[in-house]
């Protein structure tokens, strides 16, 4: 069955400073890896997602990510963060059937 | 763009009631999704539909039923509320079964159960 692990429950970076939010899966086949994002109130919002092809993705709001097969990791990165992007982010994996395993989500709080 | 509805942000049921939960997506995609999001828990799958009248048991399936007579709604159903069912209830739909499909999801629904 697959997994998915978020291993920071909460992050704290100051507004300007560089991000890097972890995630590790397990899954028996090729991974179909998806980061979303949840402002407040809200719905999940796809940043990005991978399934093939180079291994550097680009997604919205200035985010990337970085599949490692060797560690079975995906981790997203900002260069830069902005307030705006406080919000809890989540690392999923998508399966067979269009089916999805959920991490339980980093929270993100920006300092001024 | 896809938009996905959900009936009510929010929603106080007592012990025993019968509740419904609507979704309403706008693109004809063939997949929909009800999951339940609690904290440290990430999201949990209850149900899903590939197609109208089909659905399938997800992660989470006691407790919740669903219904999907048309493309574009999937309802979720609590026969008998419970407190230990409030929840923030998220629904989402997909374009295909394809893994390469993001989910669009709704806003959700803050459930609470007394």
């Amino acid at each position: 069955a697959q997994s998915v692990t978020q291993p920071d429950i909460h992050i704290t970076v100051s507004e300007g400073a560089s991000l890097e939010l972890r995630c590790n899966y397990s899954y028996g086949a090729t991974p179909y890896l998806f980061w979303y994002v949840q402002s407040p109130g809200q719905g999940l919002q796809l940043l990005l997602k991978y399934f093939s092809g180079d291994t550097l993705v680009q997604g919205i709001k200035g985010f990337e990510a970085e599949f490692k097969r060797s560690q079975s990791s995906f981790n997203l990165r900002k260069p830069s963060v902005h307030w705006s992007d406080a919000a809890e982010y989540f690392c999923a994996v998508h399966t067979n059937a269009g089916k999805s395993t959920f991490g339980d989500g980093t929270t993100l709080t920006v300092k001024p | 763009d896809v938009k996905v509805t959900q009936s009510s942000r929010y929603l106080v049921k007592r012990t025993g009631e019968k509740v419904f939960l609507e979704c309403v997506q706008d693109m004809d995609h063939e997949n929909m999704f009800w999951y339940r999001q609690d904290p440290g828990l990430g999201l949990r799958l209850i149900y899903f539909s590939y197609d109208v009248k089909m659905k399938e048991k997800g992660d989470i399936p006691e407790g919740y039923s669903v219904s999907r007579e048309k493309k574009e709604r999937f309802s979720l159903i609590l026969e008998s509320a419970s407190t230990n069912q409030t929840s923030m209830y998220l629904c989402a739909s997909s374009l295909g079964a394809g893994s390469s499909y993001e989910q669009y999801f709704g806003p959700g629904t803050r459930l609470t159960v007394t």
